[in-house]
């Protein structure tokens, strides 16, 4: 069975201080892996896909990585504004019909 | 700009109640989704549209079920709503299986 785990569950940090999230991944035949962002009480809104071992996207102060096993979001001199949970997503398997979520790290930043 | 609408943004209804959740698309693709996502918990699928082909998961319950009539609206009806049912009602669509899916911005549901 398809399983996505993220590390931590929570993450609070000072504006400035860089971090990282994992997320670690077991599929069968991985199709792609998404990263979204989603705010309290509104839906998730997507941030980067990555479809190969070595693969890196960049936006702003996030860059996302990819190896056979996992991903990190690494966030770079954060601002309160990017106080989100983020939500890891991984699209497995012959028909590929559908995203397993991992369960999201909630991030905090303080001012 | 092309969009996901997901209305209404809240609602409430009662014990046992039907209710009817909408979602619309701008964005003219093929797949949409029904997701169903409890407090600090992932989003779990419910069931999903290929056009007008319809995939239940296996998981989902009787008492969810979901309408297409056209390419642009898909409803998610709840036959009789239980306090467990309370949650974030989210819809997605994408262009195709392998393609991003793109989120509305939720209905929440409130079970009284």
């Amino acid at each position: 069975e398809d399983q996505v785990t993220q590390s931590p569950e929570a993450l609070r940090l000072q504006e400035g201080e860089s971090s990282s999230l994992n997320c670690s991944y077991t599929v069968s035949g991985l199709r792609g892996l998404f990263w979204y962002r989603q705010d309290p009480g509104k839906g998730p809104e997507f941030l980067f896909t990555l479809y190969s071992a070595g693969e890196e996207k960049e936006k702003e102060r996030l860059k996302a990585t990819l190896t056979k096993k996992e991903s990190f979001l690494h966030i770079t001199a954060p601002k309160p504004e990017d106080s989100a949970t983020y939500l890891c997503a991984v699209q497995a398997g012959k028909g590929a019909q559908k995203l397993v979520f991992g369960q999201g790290t909630r991030l905090t930043i303080n001012p | 700009d092309a969009m996901v609408i997901q209305n209404p943004r809240y609602q409430v209804t009662q014990f046992g109640k039907p209710v009817t959740l909408s979602c619309s698309q701008t964005l003219n693709h093929n797949v949409m989704y029904w997701y169903q996502q409890k407090s600090s918990q992932a989003p779990k699928l419910l069931f999903h549209y290929y056009d007008k082909d319809f995939n239940n998961e296996a998981d989902t319950p009787d008492n969810f079920q979901s309408r297409r009539p056209n390419t642009s609206f898909c409803f998610l009806d709840i036959r009789s709503p239980g306090l467990g049912d309370a949650a974030m009602y989210l819809c997605a669509t994408s262009r195709d299986f392998l393609s991003v899916q793109f989120f509305g911005p939720g209905t929440r549901l409130t079970v009284l």
